[in-house]
């Protein structure tokens, strides 16, 4: 299939390391921001979302911070998978608005 | 069940020629989202539908692009007169809710080549 993120930052991480992904977005008014994983070939996937009234979400194995004041968004992976190899892409929207806006997108890459 | 589902999945187009790219979205969602994905880029928002009324097309990037819903399930993005930087991966979205606030469920996508 096709590889997606040729170009892209690229985070190494050694399997069962933690690992971090950040963001800037670039909306003050933006209130909701999501986190997409992409593997080659495949459509994004939802991985997490927090909205501005939070600073802190947790999932299964993932975390997102949201630092309003620097306009800073991260998703940390506990212990990191071989299977969490993709391109993630945050992405940010506002409510009641239609337009969502991707970043650029960083490739996690775990070597086994 | 069944989740997003586009096709073709891959359509290769000769400059000048027009295309139509179909999406179904996920049984019930209201909202369905086309977007444009650059070979090393985050995808990037064309249009939004909102049932059948097309209520945000401001990333369309010319008059060549079309995109309708007429009976607010299956959607089709049409472009007229392919040229070579139309060449991308177009991706369909559906969401349950009336805006962009919400998990947007993604299609694989059709990868456009356009010679």
């Amino acid at each position: 299939g096709e590889s997606v993120g040729l170009h892209l930052p690229t985070l190494s991480v050694q399997e069962g390391d933690n690992s971090i992904i950040n963001c800037a977005y670039s909306n003050s008014a933006s209130d909701y921001f999501i986190w997409y994983k992409q593997e080659s070939g495949k459509g994004p996937q939802f991985i997490i979302d927090i909205r501005s009234n939070m600073d802190k979400r947790q999932g299964q194995r993932v975390t997102v911070l949201l630092n309003k004041t620097v306009k800073h968004l991260s998703l940390q992976i506990a212990a990191t998978q071989p299977g969490d190899s993709a391109v993630y892409f945050c992405a940010e929207n506002y409510t009641g608005g239609f337009k969502t806006i991707f970043g650029a997108g960083t490739r996690l890459f775990v070597k086994a | 069940g069944a989740g997003v589902s586009q096709s073709p999945r891959y359509k290769v187009a000769k400059r000048g020629q027009d295309v139509a790219l179909r999406c179904d979205p996920i049984s019930g969602h209201v909202s369905l989202f086309w977007y444009q994905q650059a070979l090393g880029q985050g995808p990037e928002f064309l249009t939004y539908f909102q049932n059948e009324a097309q209520l945000d097309k401001s990333g369309l990037p010319s008059d060549r692009f079309f995109a309708e819903r007429p009976e607010g399930s299956v959607s089709t993005l049409k472009i007229q007169r392919t040229q070579q930087e139309d060449s991308a991966v177009y991706l369909c979205a559906s969401s349950l809710v009336f805006s962009g606030g919400d998990e947007q469920f993604f299609g694989p996508g059709t990868r456009l080549t356009v010679l």
